[in-house]
């Protein structure tokens, strides 16, 4: 079973449109939960930590569900900038000197067109 | 901002060359890692190291040895070449304190063995 996993699409949506992507971990003593932007031939970024309770930055929302273990983003009036791959990210272990390690999702690549 | 810099973005090399990935930060990060991205496949973790001198295996280590001789600079050496070492490689550093998990990456090597 995959640690993380996410639908890779292509999610491909019309400019405005409201867009969810999914992930799921399978380690339930998961620490923290972040999504990463990845734009084509670019390092990833951090787009946004998730927090238990759900937290909001502008048009993106992201959710967690640790009974399902899964979290969301949420994309609300989609650009044309936003066209992008989207990185779950799970923190999982605690590997020593402070340091948590991550694991990353496949990605879901993001297309939105005018 | 963090600048993580990586010595090459694009790299030819032969079967059976040794290679040195060279990779350094400029913000005092305890932690750094080494990736690759292949598609399909997603990012995976190769060594990661969260103090001078310190190293752990990622989850595939296999081929490729690393060097944390200074705090800034972090090595991924890849003792004989092979051609299924083909990839991107990407350096990431982050701070070790438990409430900043932010990673930071450098732009990417793109390895090519032939």
């Amino acid at each position: 079973r995959k640690e993380v996993e996410q639908d890779p699409g292509p999610f491909n949506v019309p400019e405005g449109a409201t867009v969810a992507f999914n992930c799921t971990y399978s380690n339930s003593a998961s620490q923290s939960f972040f999504w990463y932007r990845q734009d084509c031939r670019k390092e990833p970024k951090l787009l946004m930590s998730v927090y238990s309770s759900g937290n909001e930055d502008g048009r993106f929302t992201a959710q967690l569900n640790r009974a399902s273990q899964y979290i969301s983003l949420l994309i609300r009036d989609s650009k044309l900038s936003d066209s992008a791959t989207y990185l779950c990210v799970v923190s999982l272990a605690y590997s020593g000197a402070g340091s948590y390690q991550l694991t990353f999702g496949k990605g879901t690549k993001l297309s939105v067109i005018p | 901002d963090v600048k993580v810099t990586q010595s090459s973005r694009y790299l030819v090399k032969r079967t059976g060359e040794k290679v040195f990935l060279e990779c350094v930060q400029d913000m005092d990060h305890e932690n750094m890692f080494w990736y690759r991205q292949d598609p399909g496949l997603g990012l995976r973790l190769i060594y990661f190291s969260y103090d001078v001198k310190m190293k752990e295996k990622g989850d595939i280590p296999e081929g490729y040895s690393v060097s944390r001789e200074k705090k800034e600079r972090f090595s991924l050496i890849l003792e004989s070449a092979s051609t299924n070492q083909t990839s991107m490689y990407l350096c990431a550093s982050r701070s070790s304190w438990l409430d900043n998990e932010k990673l930071f990456f450098g732009s990417g090597t793109q390895l090519s063995v032939l």
